[in-house]
């Protein structure tokens, strides 16, 4: 069965920097573009970043939020997609979601920004 | 950016009833490798999304036939029928064609 298993969230303080992990199987990850997904407590879904396969060069993408602060990578041979996030703000608090090719959902790991 | 329009906000249906949502986008989500790259999920309460319908009218795995996925061009559907309890929760529609992608306000299904 396919799992994504996110970890790494926890409580920052503003302008200080997090790398969240999502651990995937059951599937061929190397075959499938990677995604972060957020969601603030109360709020609806906003789409972070994208992550293209090696035949399309890890190609990345991000939302204007996140342009600049966020970075998105894999390793391939670990089956890991990575969000590394640097000087984070109070509007980054949310539950980031991993998902594979828009299809499987991780259960989320919370990340607070608050001082 | 690419506005996904969700109506209605909240619904109230009764069980064994039918129902749609409507999401409209502020533009074609008509790639340019011709797919539309338009995706539904139902978030259950206390849970993560789900994916229910992708590329407009597709079933996922497992998702029973009850769920339909409609439209084209900046105008989409997802219709209910036979509402069993499960499916209360928050549905969103999502596009993919256009970056950065973006997702629908989302619509709250109750049960009556």
């Amino acid at each position: 069965a396919v799992q994504l298993v996110e970890s790494g969230g926890g409580l920052v303080q503003p302008k200080e920097s997090l790398k969240i992990s999502c651990a995937a199987s059951g599937f061929t990850f190397s075959n499938a573009a990677m995604y972060w997904v957020r969601q603030a407590p109360g709020k609806g879904l906003e789409w972070v970043a994208r992550i293209r396969t090696k035949p399309n060069n890890y190609a990345t993408y991000y939302a204007d939020s996140v342009k600049g602060r966020f970075t998105i990578s894999r390793d391939d041979s670990k089956s890991m997609v990575y969000l590394q996030m640097d000087n984070l703000k109070t509007e980054d608090t949310a539950m980031y979601y991993c998902t594979a090719a828009n299809n499987y959902w991780g259960q989320g790991v919370m990340v607070t920004v608050s001082s | 950016d690419v506005v996904m329009t969700q109506t209605p906000v909240s619904l109230s249906v009764s069980l064994g009833g039918q129902t749609s949502i409507s999401c409209r986008s502020s533009q074609s989500l008509v790639h340019s490798d011709g797919n539309t790259y338009l995706y539904w999920y139902l978030q259950k309460p206390g849970q993560s999304p789900q994916l229910l319908i992708y590329k407009v009218s597709n079933r996922f795995s497992g998702v029973p036939d009850r769920f339909s996925g409609s439209g084209s061009g900046t105008d989409f559907t997802l219709k209910i029928s036979r509402v069993e309890p499960e499916d209360l929760g928050v549905y969103y529609c999502y596009q993919g064609t256009h970056y950065p992608f973006t997702f629908g306000s989302g619509t709250k299904l109750e049960i009556k």
